[in-house]
């Protein structure tokens, strides 16, 4: 079946602006995890969603970042007045939470390459 | 606090030379320990993962891994490398206290010369 997308792809945005990134995990996985990996780094945890509710939002690294996954299906990554400093690839993960609990392993997107300007 | 270490930027081999990628690993509680590897222009795919049970575990694409739990250790290994394995390599922990946060390492390029 189909795998994690992620849309855009590429974003390329102005300092100060606001951008959506948006993620469609495989059909069924009811877990959905943000990451941001940096130039030369792992990913980075940002966020984890388990059905619609964000069970652990921990990572998210100040109150311009957001995420919502309102239907536990799709979900959207919000920033807010973007820095320089928030240049990197997005990353978005899912997994099937009943098939294995805490030892499931994830299935990544691509990633979004967001650069500010 | 959970924690992944991956002391080796890069690691050289031969084909058809056993292969080892290192990575350490701190957390509370018994971990859950995975492998996950990202060729160039593809995304990060699952190898391997250790949950319980018996030390070594074998993964995909003929990779295994062992856990040493006095070491803290989760070491990748194969017998014999491909010039097709090469590509970047990391390794991530899950601690043992109820949570889904997963803590990836550094990673580590693996480069396997024909």
């Amino acid at each position: 079946g189909a795998g994690v997308s992620q849309t855009p792809s590429n974003k390329v945005t102005e300092k100060g602006k606001y951008v959506e990134l948006r993620c469609d995990p495989i059909s069924g996985h009811t877990a959905l995890y943000w990451y941001r990996q940096s130039l030369g780094q792992g990913p980075e945890f940002l966020i984890y969603f388990q059905g619609t509710g964000a069970a652990d939002d921990s990572g998210l690294p100040n109150d311009r970042f957001f995420a919502v996954r309102p239907e536990g299906s799709v979900s959207t990554l919000k920033i807010q007045r973007t820095e320089r400093g928030d240049s990197a690839v997005y990353l978005c993960a899912s997994s099937s939470i009943p098939t294995s609990g805490r030892a499931s392993e994830q299935y990544f997107g691509p990633g979004t390459r967001l650069t500010v300007t | 606090a959970q924690s992944v270490a991956q002391p080796e930027d890069q690691v050289n081999v031969a084909e058809g030379n056993p292969l080892t990628v290192k990575c350490t690993y701190s957390v509370s509680g018994n971990p859950y320990l995975f492998w996950y590897v990202q060729y160039p222009n593809r995304g990060l795919q699952f190898l391997l993962k250790y949950i319980t049970g018996d030390n070594l575990v074998k993964g995909s694409y003929g990779f295994e891994a062992e856990f040493n739990k006095s070491q803290t250790s989760f070491h990748l290994k194969k017998p014999s490398a491909l010039v097709s394995d090469s590509a970047l390599y990391f390794c991530a922990v899950r601690d043992g206290t109820g949570g889904f946060k997963t803590i990836f390492g550094a990673g580590t390029r693996l480069f396997v010369k024909a």
